[in-house]
């Protein structure tokens, strides 16, 4: 089983600061079968960011995803208010077929 | 652009089953597949199984393997979830989701299930 990692946890930022949060897998993936979500409290997660560095339809090119292998980047470029949410990256391949790393908050600083 | 409409929360006992509905709106989606994550309170997200509409071929996680079954009408383009044995720990938002390739590109607005007895 594939075990996703994010980094840090949380992180506090202010608007117009960059964020940088982390994904590490334990094996090796395929740059194709990396995606990232955002979820907003009570909401359902949003596609974000699909084969480790596509944007998803309609997503802010401040969104940007990197990485291969085992290490794998979401950046945003400059924080607008909206972007205050909980970041998931995801796998597939590798039984469960799909995983999620646990989440990296960010929050208002 | 295809929606993604869930039925609506539920309250169960323990030991009983639930099903929860995922019918598609403003599209078909005869071609994809839908898989079906859960995300428990103040958790993270966790993916049950999925469904290949086209050939009715399922796929479930390990975890869940003979407690849930994922089925689908084609000709009313809703696919179902369906948990039993449920236990407080099933308590739970179950999201169902149109998978493109390798990823979840349409989510469904969740449906809360809340066990207790």
């Amino acid at each position: 089983e594939i075990v996703l990692t994010q980094s840090p946890a949380t992180l506090s930022l202010s608007p117009g600061e960059r964020a940088t949060l982390s994904c590490r897998a334990s094996q090796h993936i395929s740059n194709t079968f990396l995606a990232w979500y955002q979820q907003k409290l009570g909401q359902a997660p949003r596609l974000l960011i699909y084969a480790a560095s596509t944007r998803a339809t309609d997503i802010p090119d401040r969104f940007s995803g990197s990485g291969s292998g085992t290490d794998f980047t979401l950046t945003i470029s400059r924080l607008e208010p909206e972007d205050f949410a909980v970041y998931y990256c995801q796998q597939y391949g590798s039984s469960p077929m799909y995983s999620f790393g646990q989440g990296t908050k960010l929050e208002i600083k | 652009q295809v929606q993604l409409v869930q039925s609506g929360a539920d309250v169960k006992k323990p030991g009983s089953s639930v099903k929860v509905s995922c019918k598609a709106s403003g599209g078909t989606l005869s071609s994809y597949s839908i898989s079906w994550v859960r995300q428990a309170p103040g958790q993270g997200l966790e993916w049950m199984g999925r469904i290949i509409l086209m050939f009715g071929v399922t796929d479930y996680a390990q975890k869940f393997q003979g407690r849930v079954t994922i089925s689908a009408d084609k000709s009313t383009t809703t696919a179902y979830m369906e948990l039993s044995s449920l236990r407080s720990e099933d308590t739970a938002v179950y999201y169902c989701a149109r998978e493109m390739s390798h990823y979840m590109d349409v989510w469904g607005k969740g449906t809360t299930v809340s066990v207790s007895s």
